[in-house]
């Protein structure tokens, strides 16, 4: 099976950077996503990254160390609108992801 | 069109009734997926649908049967649930893999 570690809440202020980290443990893998969910809404794709290495896309960046089982999500110039939870996911076949429980994002002024 | 839409937002339903939650795109997506997730949470993989054709089931009661009648539409029929069932309904799809999925707003059932 798979198993997924992240923070279960980080809490920043406006204009800050902030990290928010994902272990996984999986027996087999493609690929790691990031999603942000605000509250009583869907889930978003953020980001992927299948090889090791950063990927930027405006203000959210994504990290993958394959070797270290290890990704980030790191988001910058942090605005309110940011507050809202980010799971990160693992594919570890080609059919699917497994999310992790999921990290609440709270920007305060 | 980047949207995935779904049927009904809301739906309130008995333990004996049956009720059907439809799902919608027009992406060309070729894999089509149903989540349930309970209030903080995270999405809980329920089916897949690769090319029409049911290639997941995690395990699934058989209370809840999923259907793809076509390319575009997904849909998932409910009988004789539980109220544990109560959950947020999300319909998702893909085109090249699971690791970039377009999510629907979602069908937030209640069973009583």
């Amino acid at each position: 099976g798979q198993s997924l570690e992240q923070p279960s809440e980080v809490t920043a202020v406006e204009g800050a950077i902030v990290q928010i980290n994902c272990t996984y443990q999986t027996s087999g893998f493609y690929g790691l996503s990031w999603y942000q969910q605000h509250d009583g809404g869907a889930p978003t794709f953020l980001s992927y990254n299948a090889l090791d290495g950063l990927e930027e896309t405006g203000r959210f960046s994504s990290f993958l160390s394959r070797s270290d089982s290890y990704g980030y999500l790191l988001l910058q110039e942090l605005q309110m609108k940011d507050s809202a939870s980010y799971f990160c996911a693992v594919q570890a076949n080609a059919g699917k992801s497994t999310f992790g429980d999921g990290t609440t994002l709270t920007v305060k002024p | 069109d980047t949207e995935v839409t779904q049927t009904p937002k809301h739906l309130v339903m008995g333990m004996t009734n049956k009720k059907s939650l439809k799902c919608e795109q027009h992406m060309g997506h070729r894999a089509m997926y149903w989540y349930k997730q309970k209030a903080k949470k995270p999405p809980e993989l329920m089916f897949v649908y690769s090319y029409e054709k049911l290639s997941i089931n995690e395990s699934v009661p058989s209370r809840f049967s999923p259907e793809c009648p076509n390319s575009s539409l997904l849909n998932l029929h409910l009988h004789a649930l539980q109220p544990e069932d109560s959950a947020l309904y999300l319909c998702a799809s893909s085109q090249e893999g699971p690791w970039e999925q377009y999510f629907g707003p979602g069908t937030r059932l209640t069973v009583t």
